[in-house]
């Protein structure tokens, strides 16, 4: 078993929808909690950070911890075509010099916005 | 502002042949990685620097090894490919308490 699972999609929406991409994970000592988006044959950018549990927005994009189920959460509003991209999250249990960038991704879920 | 930069671009070779994936970031940044990216798997730590002179194993480091050349550079190296090796490999760099930057990846197809 994987330590941290995402449903691969693909995800196909209509332009303006609510989409949420979802992981879940067993290591209970992950603290750090990453979404990055992938555009076709590019390198992954960071979209959101967030440390243990809670939520955090930033313009069109919510991101939530749910550490007691084991459960991240992204949410975007109005989708648009732009958005269409491969979304992973990963994750990490610390975040000191040694360890940072020692992520555990998950499979990535494959997103389409159709105008 | 050129950030992780990442040669060559694609690569075919046969089994058996060696070569080194080059990756050199211009941010002053004191870690760097070497991830593959293969389907359904998402991304791998194959080996990091955490800082200039030292490397350490990652999730996958069998069949590669790594070298440190510098602050700025990060090489990768496969001595006897195998088609077990054909992925997508991102290099990424970071500094202390901030998230990865990554290139935008060398394509190796091992035949």
């Amino acid at each position: 078993q994987k330590e941290v699972e995402q449903d691969p999609g693909p995800l196909s929406v209509p332009e303006g929808a609510i989409v949420s991409l979802n992981c879940t994970y067993s290591n209970s000592a992950f603290q750090y909690f990453m979404w990055y988006r992938q555009y076709s044959r590019k390198g992954p950018e960071l979209l959101m950070y967030t440390y243990s549990s809670g939520n955090k927005e930033d313009g069109r994009f919510t991101a939530q911890v749910d550490k007691s189920s084991k459960y991240i959460s992204l949410f975007i509003r109005d989708s648009q075509p732009s958005d269409s991209a491969t979304y992973l999250c990963a994750m990490s249990g610390s975040y000191g010099s040694s360890n940072t960038g020692k992520l555990i991704f998950g499979q990535g879920t494959t997103l389409q916005v159709k105008p | 502002n050129a950030g992780v930069t990442q040669t060559p671009k694609f690569q075919v070779l046969k089994t058996g042949q060696s070569m080194t994936l080059q990756c050199a970031q211009d941010m002053n940044h004191n870690s760097m990685y070497w991830y593959r990216q293969d389907p359904g798997m998402g991304l791998r730590l194959i080996y990091y620097s955490a800082s200039e002179g030292t490397t350490d194993k990652g999730e996958v480091p069998n069949g590669y090894n790594v070298s440190r050349l510098n602050k700025r550079e990060f090489s990768l190296r496969l001595e006897s490919a195998a088609p077990s090796q054909t992925s997508v490999y991102f290099c990424a760099s970071a500094i202390y308490n901030s998230p990865l930057h990554f290139g935008n990846g060398t394509r190796l197809t091992v035949t």
